[in-house]
């Protein structure tokens, strides 16, 4: 059974950095694509950032370039989210999301991970 | 990297049928039949409910379809159900983002 665990939100102040992981099961992780998604408090989803499974191709939303680094190790099945210089709207729920069938489409989502960005 | 286009609410009464609309432009909905549709009930992640412009996964009811004509992808839901009250929310691929509709909020009234 497919699953992804994410973990390391949390509240940190305004300029301060945080490190998200998600935790994959499953099935073969280092076959597979993986993608970053948000969604503040009442509001839709946000396409984040993008990792190859080899790491070798990465793309970002414009709101995050610069700030945010995704990365993965393959060898412990897990996908990162290194955030710096962390805003307000930053606020949302993190999901890791599998596009497992080459569809296009996010098959499979983590239950998401809190950051609040506040003073 | 606009978000896509979907209206902000529609209503059905149960056993009606109800289409929520998604609009991009070329470089997006109407440059690739990458589009999805996501099902998202409160507090709970999305879940797929249309990929590629009108497949189901597995598991999806086929009262779920969807369609694109140029710039704008449709879902349709027939046969409303209670349980199909929910906030869906439109994608599409491009060539190195994917961009996400604002949602659209269904009420079963």
């Amino acid at each position: 059974e497919v699953q992804l665990v994410e973990s390391g939100g949390g509240l940190v102040q305004p300029g301060g950095s945080l490190r998200l992981s998600c935790a994959a099961s499953g099935f073969t992780f280092s076959s597979y694509e993986m993608n970053w998604v948000r969604q503040a408090p009442g509001k839709g989803l946000e396409w984040v950032s993008y990792i190859s499974s080899s790491g070798s191709t990465i793309y970002y939303a414009d709101s995050v370039k610069g700030r945010f680094t995704i990365s993965r190790d393959n060898a412990k099945n897990s996908l990162y989210l290194q955030m710096n210089s962390l805003r307000a709207e930053d606020t949302a729920v993190y999901y890791c999301a599998l596009d497992y069938y080459d569809s296009s489409g996010y098959e499979y989502w983590g239950q998401g991970t809190l950051v609040t960005v506040s003073s | 990297q606009s978000a896509l286009t979907q209206p902000a609410s529609v209503s059905g009464s149960p056993g009606q049928s109800i289409t929520i609309s998604c609009t991009g432009t070329s470089s997006d909905v109407g440059g690739y039949n990458y589009v999805s549709w996501y099902q998202q009930h409160p507090g709970k992640a999305p879940k797929l409910m249309i990929y590629e412009v009108s497949n189901r996964p597995s598991g999806v009811p086929d009262r779920f379809s969807g369609s694109k004509s140029g710039n704008t992808a449709s879902l349709t839901i027939s046969g409303l159900q209670a349980e199909d009250e929910a906030d869906y929310y439109c994608s599409s691929y491009t060539s190195s983002s994917t961009l996400f509709g604002g949602g659209t909020k269904l009420t079963v009234l």
